[in-house]
Protein backbone atom coordinates (compact mmCIF):
# COMPACT_ATOMS: atom_id res chain seq x y z
CA UNK A 1 0.00 0.00 0.00
CA UNK A 2 2.14 2.79 -1.46
CA UNK A 3 -0.68 5.60 -0.10
CA UNK A 4 -0.68 8.83 -2.53
CA UNK A 5 2.53 8.89 -4.90
CA UNK A 6 3.46 12.39 -6.23
CA UNK A 7 5.84 12.65 -9.59
CA UNK A 8 8.40 14.27 -10.16
CA UNK A 9 9.80 15.41 -6.52
CA UNK A 10 12.17 18.10 -7.99
CA UNK A 11 10.93 20.15 -11.44
CA UNK A 12 12.87 23.31 -12.98
CA UNK A 13 10.83 24.43 -16.04
CA UNK A 14 11.10 27.70 -18.11
CA UNK A 15 8.65 30.01 -18.60
CA UNK A 16 6.10 29.51 -20.91
CA UNK A 17 6.62 25.51 -21.11
CA UNK A 18 3.83 23.12 -19.98
CA UNK A 19 4.33 19.86 -17.76
CA UNK A 20 2.11 17.77 -15.80
CA UNK A 21 2.38 17.16 -12.56
CA UNK A 22 1.13 13.26 -11.84
CA UNK A 23 -0.78 11.80 -8.62
CA UNK A 24 -1.84 8.70 -7.93
CA UNK A 25 -3.53 6.86 -4.67
CA UNK A 26 -3.97 3.07 -4.19
CA UNK A 27 -6.61 3.51 -1.24
CA UNK A 28 -9.54 3.90 -3.31
CA UNK A 29 -10.14 6.98 -2.09
CA UNK A 30 -13.21 9.38 -3.27
CA UNK A 31 -11.87 12.42 -2.73
CA UNK A 32 -8.50 14.38 -4.19
CA UNK A 33 -7.37 17.22 -4.34
CA UNK A 34 -4.31 20.23 -5.15
CA UNK A 35 -2.80 22.44 -2.73
CA UNK A 36 0.47 24.80 -3.42
CA UNK A 37 2.45 25.73 -0.18
CA UNK A 38 4.32 29.20 -0.31
CA UNK A 39 6.37 30.26 2.79
CA UNK A 40 4.11 32.15 5.55
CA UNK A 41 0.91 31.14 3.24
CA UNK A 42 -0.08 27.61 4.25
CA UNK A 43 -1.63 25.38 1.61
CA UNK A 44 -4.04 26.70 -1.11
CA UNK A 45 -6.57 24.62 -3.06
CA UNK A 46 -6.02 24.96 -6.30
CA UNK A 47 -8.50 22.19 -7.82
CA UNK A 48 -10.24 18.89 -6.07
CA UNK A 49 -12.32 16.19 -7.06
CA UNK A 50 -15.30 13.98 -5.73
CA UNK A 51 -14.58 11.25 -7.40
CA UNK A 52 -13.70 10.10 -11.44
CA UNK A 53 -14.93 12.45 -13.68
CA UNK A 54 -16.24 14.96 -11.64
CA UNK A 55 -13.67 18.41 -10.71
CA UNK A 56 -14.10 21.81 -9.18
CA UNK A 57 -12.36 24.98 -8.78
CA UNK A 58 -10.63 25.71 -5.31
CA UNK A 59 -8.69 29.20 -4.21
CA UNK A 60 -6.31 29.29 -6.85
CA UNK A 61 -7.19 27.80 -9.88
CA UNK A 62 -6.03 29.60 -12.89
CA UNK A 63 -2.95 28.73 -14.52
CA UNK A 64 -3.97 25.02 -13.65
CA UNK A 65 -5.95 22.44 -15.31
CA UNK A 66 -6.81 18.67 -13.88
CA UNK A 67 -9.03 15.74 -14.69
CA UNK A 68 -10.15 13.04 -13.18
CA UNK A 69 -10.74 10.11 -15.53
CA UNK A 70 -9.93 6.77 -13.07
CA UNK A 71 -10.49 6.77 -9.18
CA UNK A 72 -7.02 6.59 -8.89
CA UNK A 73 -5.04 9.14 -10.68
CA UNK A 74 -5.58 12.85 -10.41
CA UNK A 75 -3.32 14.59 -12.62
CA UNK A 76 -2.35 18.20 -12.22
CA UNK A 77 -1.69 20.56 -15.56
CA UNK A 78 0.64 23.52 -15.73
CA UNK A 79 -0.65 25.50 -19.27
CA UNK A 80 2.17 27.90 -19.63
CA UNK A 81 4.51 27.91 -16.33
CA UNK A 82 5.26 31.34 -15.05
CA UNK A 83 7.45 32.29 -12.19
CA UNK A 84 4.44 32.45 -9.66
CA UNK A 85 4.01 29.00 -9.98
CA UNK A 86 7.06 28.31 -8.47
CA UNK A 87 6.20 26.61 -5.18
CA UNK A 88 5.58 22.89 -3.40
CA UNK A 89 2.75 21.47 -5.03
CA UNK A 90 1.06 18.88 -2.76
CA UNK A 91 -1.71 16.04 -3.80
CA UNK A 92 -3.81 14.35 -1.26
CA UNK A 93 -6.90 12.03 -1.01
CA UNK A 94 -9.58 11.09 1.58
CA UNK A 95 -12.49 9.18 1.58
CA UNK A 96 -14.17 11.64 1.43
CA UNK A 97 -14.56 15.39 2.38
CA UNK A 98 -14.41 15.83 6.35
CA UNK A 99 -12.14 12.82 6.78
CA UNK A 100 -8.06 12.62 7.29
CA UNK A 101 -6.24 13.66 4.32
CA UNK A 102 -3.44 11.73 3.39
CA UNK A 103 -0.87 13.85 1.28
CA UNK A 104 2.02 12.41 -1.66
CA UNK A 105 5.47 13.81 -0.57
CA UNK A 106 5.13 17.07 -3.07
CA UNK A 107 6.84 18.33 -5.77
CA UNK A 108 9.18 21.31 -5.85
CA UNK A 109 9.01 23.10 -9.01
CA UNK A 110 10.93 25.99 -9.80
CA UNK A 111 9.93 27.93 -12.86
CA UNK A 112 12.81 30.15 -14.32
CA UNK B 1 -14.58 33.41 1.29
CA UNK B 2 -13.63 31.85 4.50
CA UNK B 3 -10.55 33.87 6.37
CA UNK B 4 -8.54 31.57 8.76
CA UNK B 5 -6.11 33.75 11.01
CA UNK B 6 -3.75 31.78 12.85
CA UNK B 7 -1.50 32.77 15.87
CA UNK B 8 1.33 32.94 17.21
CA UNK B 9 3.42 32.59 13.81
CA UNK B 10 6.16 31.05 16.01
CA UNK B 11 6.06 29.91 18.78
CA UNK B 12 9.03 28.49 21.41
CA UNK B 13 8.67 25.96 24.72
CA UNK B 14 11.08 24.50 26.96
CA UNK B 15 10.75 20.39 27.37
CA UNK B 16 7.94 19.82 29.16
CA UNK B 17 5.97 22.87 29.26
CA UNK B 18 2.27 23.46 27.42
CA UNK B 19 1.57 25.22 24.03
CA UNK B 20 -1.50 26.55 22.80
CA UNK B 21 -2.04 27.35 18.92
CA UNK B 22 -5.34 29.33 18.01
CA UNK B 23 -6.79 29.52 15.03
CA UNK B 24 -10.17 32.00 14.19
CA UNK B 25 -12.01 31.46 11.14
CA UNK B 26 -14.89 33.52 9.36
CA UNK B 27 -17.89 31.11 7.74
CA UNK B 28 -19.93 29.96 10.11
CA UNK B 29 -21.05 27.56 7.78
CA UNK B 30 -17.66 25.92 8.23
CA UNK B 31 -18.20 22.47 9.92
CA UNK B 32 -14.82 20.24 10.28
CA UNK B 33 -11.33 21.41 11.45
CA UNK B 34 -8.00 19.53 11.37
CA UNK B 35 -5.06 20.48 12.65
CA UNK B 36 -1.65 19.13 10.57
CA UNK B 37 1.92 18.88 11.64
CA UNK B 38 4.51 19.03 8.59
CA UNK B 39 8.22 18.38 9.64
CA UNK B 40 10.77 19.95 7.80
CA UNK B 41 11.06 18.51 4.39
CA UNK B 42 8.00 16.17 5.15
CA UNK B 43 4.33 15.71 4.26
CA UNK B 44 1.59 17.18 6.29
CA UNK B 45 0.18 14.66 8.47
CA UNK B 46 -2.94 15.23 10.70
CA UNK B 47 -2.88 15.28 14.07
CA UNK B 48 -6.40 15.56 15.38
CA UNK B 49 -9.28 16.70 14.00
CA UNK B 50 -12.65 17.98 15.22
CA UNK B 51 -16.53 18.47 14.23
CA UNK B 52 -18.62 21.42 14.61
CA UNK B 53 -21.13 18.98 17.06
CA UNK B 54 -18.02 18.46 19.65
CA UNK B 55 -16.54 21.28 21.78
CA UNK B 56 -13.22 19.11 22.47
CA UNK B 57 -11.81 15.86 21.80
CA UNK B 58 -8.08 14.47 23.17
CA UNK B 59 -5.51 12.28 21.83
CA UNK B 60 -2.97 11.76 24.49
CA UNK B 61 -0.79 15.07 24.67
CA UNK B 62 -3.06 16.66 21.92
CA UNK B 63 -6.49 18.69 22.45
CA UNK B 64 -8.72 20.95 20.30
CA UNK B 65 -11.55 22.82 21.35
CA UNK B 66 -13.70 24.69 19.52
CA UNK B 67 -15.91 27.67 20.16
CA UNK B 68 -18.46 28.08 17.36
CA UNK B 69 -20.08 31.20 18.78
CA UNK B 70 -16.80 32.75 18.57
CA UNK B 71 -14.80 30.89 15.44
CA UNK B 72 -12.08 30.25 17.08
CA UNK B 73 -10.26 26.49 17.99
CA UNK B 74 -7.09 25.76 19.46
CA UNK B 75 -4.15 22.91 19.71
CA UNK B 76 -3.31 22.12 22.92
CA UNK B 77 -0.02 19.96 23.10
CA UNK B 78 1.06 19.24 27.06
CA UNK B 79 4.54 17.76 27.85
CA UNK B 80 6.02 19.12 24.87
CA UNK B 81 8.66 16.67 23.55
CA UNK B 82 11.67 17.57 21.23
CA UNK B 83 9.54 15.84 18.71
CA UNK B 84 6.97 18.12 18.92
CA UNK B 85 9.06 20.92 17.01
CA UNK B 86 7.36 21.51 13.58
CA UNK B 87 5.01 23.74 11.89
CA UNK B 88 1.33 22.96 12.77
CA UNK B 89 -1.20 24.19 10.47
CA UNK B 90 -4.68 24.67 11.38
CA UNK B 91 -7.61 24.23 8.55
CA UNK B 92 -11.71 24.93 8.06
CA UNK B 93 -13.57 23.10 5.80
CA UNK B 94 -17.14 24.10 4.81
CA UNK B 95 -17.99 21.11 1.88
CA UNK B 96 -17.77 23.64 -0.41
CA UNK B 97 -15.13 25.36 -2.45
CA UNK B 98 -12.93 26.64 0.17
CA UNK B 99 -10.98 23.79 2.32
CA UNK B 100 -8.68 26.79 3.93
CA UNK B 101 -5.14 26.50 5.57
CA UNK B 102 -4.22 29.00 8.32
CA UNK B 103 -0.30 30.34 7.61
CA UNK B 104 1.12 27.81 9.72
CA UNK B 105 2.94 27.77 13.48
CA UNK B 106 6.76 27.36 14.07
CA UNK B 107 6.79 25.60 17.11
CA UNK B 108 10.19 24.59 18.54
CA UNK B 109 10.81 23.06 21.77
CA UNK B 110 14.14 23.51 23.55
CA UNK B 111 15.35 20.74 25.81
Amino acid sequence: NAGVTQTPKFQVLKTGQSMTLQCAQDMNHEYMSWYRQDPGMGLRLIHYSVGAGITDQGEVPNGYNVSRSTTEDFPLRLLSAAPSQTSVYFCASSTQRGTEAFFGQGTRLTVV
Amino acid sequence: GENVEQHPSTLSVQEGDSAVIKCTYSDSASNYFPWYKQELGKRPQLIIDIRSNVGEKKDQRIAVTLNKTAKHFSLHITETQPEDSAVYFCAVDNYGQNFVFGPGTRLSVLP
